[in-house]
């Protein structure tokens, strides 16, 4: 079955550090979902990416689709003390199911 | 709009007993998911539902989970008998449409605690 990674597990930076988390698929996706689950709460959707080769930007966040549609990344540029939390992607197969991937928890150090 | 609702928040139980819970999707949304996401684990799909038929259910343990969605509204996912294993936190999620490409809005969640 469809298998989504996601890399690294954690992160840690120092405020004002950039971050990056990385999701690849095993197989061709339709389309991608990101979410952030704050510790203690529920995934939030921040945005999807359905064309290949897409990017996406949201302030300092930038989302991008891989051409093959089969991975996806999620940069944060000059991460501040509210970006903390885990952040998923979502891959959608053709067949209109979904895989999570595990996740990267960002932790961000004043 | 009002979120999506789930109750109880918390549950302890023994291994071995019952338990339900339950959720009430954001008005009007079509599909409703059960997933069970273990602590340091991404969300896993249990069970989608779209209105009251089941879409997809193939990573349900179907000797002990059930889920039920009558009416194409509220639903309730059961867990008879419970395993240690069982511990974790169960979201319900909702969205407008069907398939992938609605966004998925979350519940607070049921914490399970299988003791």
């Amino acid at each position: 079955g469809q298998q989504v990674m996601q890399i690294p597990q954690y992160q840690h930076v120092q405020e004002g550090e950039d971050f990056t988390t990385y999701c690849n698929s095993s197989t061709t996706l339709s389309n991608i979902q990101w979410y952030k689950q704050r510790p203690g709460g529920h995934p939030v959707f921040l945005i999807q990416l359905v064309k290949s080769g897409e990017v996406k930007k949201q302030k300092r966040l930038t989302f991008q689709f891989g051409e093959a549609k089969k991975n996806s990344s999620l940069h944060i540029t000059a991460t501040q003390t509210t970006d903390v939390g885990t952040y998923f992607c979502a891959g959608w197969g053709n067949a209109g199911k979904s895989t999570f991937g595990d996740g990267t928890t960002l932790t961000v150090k004043p | 709009e009002a979120g999506v609702a789930q109750s109880p928040r918390y549950k302890i139980i023994e291994k071995r007993q019952s338990v339900a819970f339950w959720c009430n999707p954001i008005s009007g949304h079509a599909t409703l998911y059960w997933y069970q996401q273990i602590l340091g684990q991404g969300p896993k799909l249990l069970i989608q539902f779209q209105n009251n038929g089941v879409v997809d259910d193939s990573q349900l343990p179907k000797d002990r989970f059930s889920a039920e969605r009558l009416k194409g509204v509220d639903s309730t996912l059961k867990i008879q008998p419970a395993k240690l294993e069982d511990s974790a936190v169960y979201l319900c999620a909702s969205s407008r449409g069907v398939g992938g490409t609605d966004t998925q809005y979350f519940g607070p969640g049921t914490r399970l605690t299988v003791l």
